[in-house]
């Protein structure tokens, strides 16, 4: 399974943007990007996913770097509600198409 | 966004019995879906990925014999911990997609906690 390198841990300011950088240099031309993030005691909760193309839905952006060896998630505006791990985890394009998790930026977000 | 159920929310089981806990795609058809454990502190640790109607992977240093994952439906796939052991105390956590496409959304439970006593 590809890997990926996050930071252990970032904090920010409520109202403030939030970007949250993740590297996977051993990318294959396969692989999804895919952001989940976990509240204490919940299951994960689907943030984004990408393949080359920046991406923004209703809870975040996904900017995805040209060679695709790195992306960031953006939080434009975050809220005590976004303090969570964020997992960034790529998905083979092949094969059982699997989630691996790694150990996630846990984000805290201070009033 | 589509809904994966987990029942029971938490369950506490003697050491030496079986547990069984349930999990439901509530409006799609789960082709494939995935258990994971996770202990205190710790990131997901995937366990197994089944597919409807088939036996389902493990993942090295999972014992088959002891986690028993049915997927006989496109709805409902059960974990079964036999002969369970304090060591085996954890957060147990299905997921379900729709399968396929690696671009598909993976949908995840709420979780359930074990405690074997």
């Amino acid at each position: 399974d590809a890997k990926t390198t996050q930071p252990n841990s970032m904090e920010s300011n409520e109202e403030e943007p939030v970007h949250l950088p993740c590297n996977h240099s051993t990318i294959s031309g396969t692989d999804y990007i895919h952001w989940y993030r976990q509240l204490p005691s919940q299951g994960p909760e689907y943030v984004i996913h990408g393949l080359t193309s920046n991406v923004n839905n209703r809870m975040a952006s996904l900017a995805i770097a040209e060679d695709r060896k790195s992306s960031t998630l953006i939080l434009h505006r975050a809220t005590l509600r976004d303090a969570a791990v964020y997992y960034c985890i790529l998905r083979d394009g092949t094969g059982f198409q699997k989630l691996v998790f790694g150990t996630g930026t846990r984000l805290l977000v201070s009033p | 966004g589509a809904v994966v159920s987990q029942h029971p929310s938490w369950v506490i089981c003697k050491s030496g019995t079986s547990v069984k806990i349930e999990c439901r795609s509530l409006d799609f058809q789960a082709t494939t879906m995935f258990w994971y454990r996770q202990f205190p502190k710790q990131s997901l640790m995937l366990m197994a990925t089944s597919n409807e109607g088939s036996k389902a992977t493990y993942e090295q240093g999972v014992e088959k014999d002891k986690f028993l994952i049915n997927h006989a439906s496109l709805t409902l796939s059960t974990l079964t911990v036999t002969s369970a052991h304090p060591e085996d105390s954890s957060f147990y956590i299905c997921s379900a997609t729709r399968g396929g496409f690696a671009g598909n959304t993976i949908y995840f439970g709420e979780g359930s906690w074990l405690t074997v006593v």
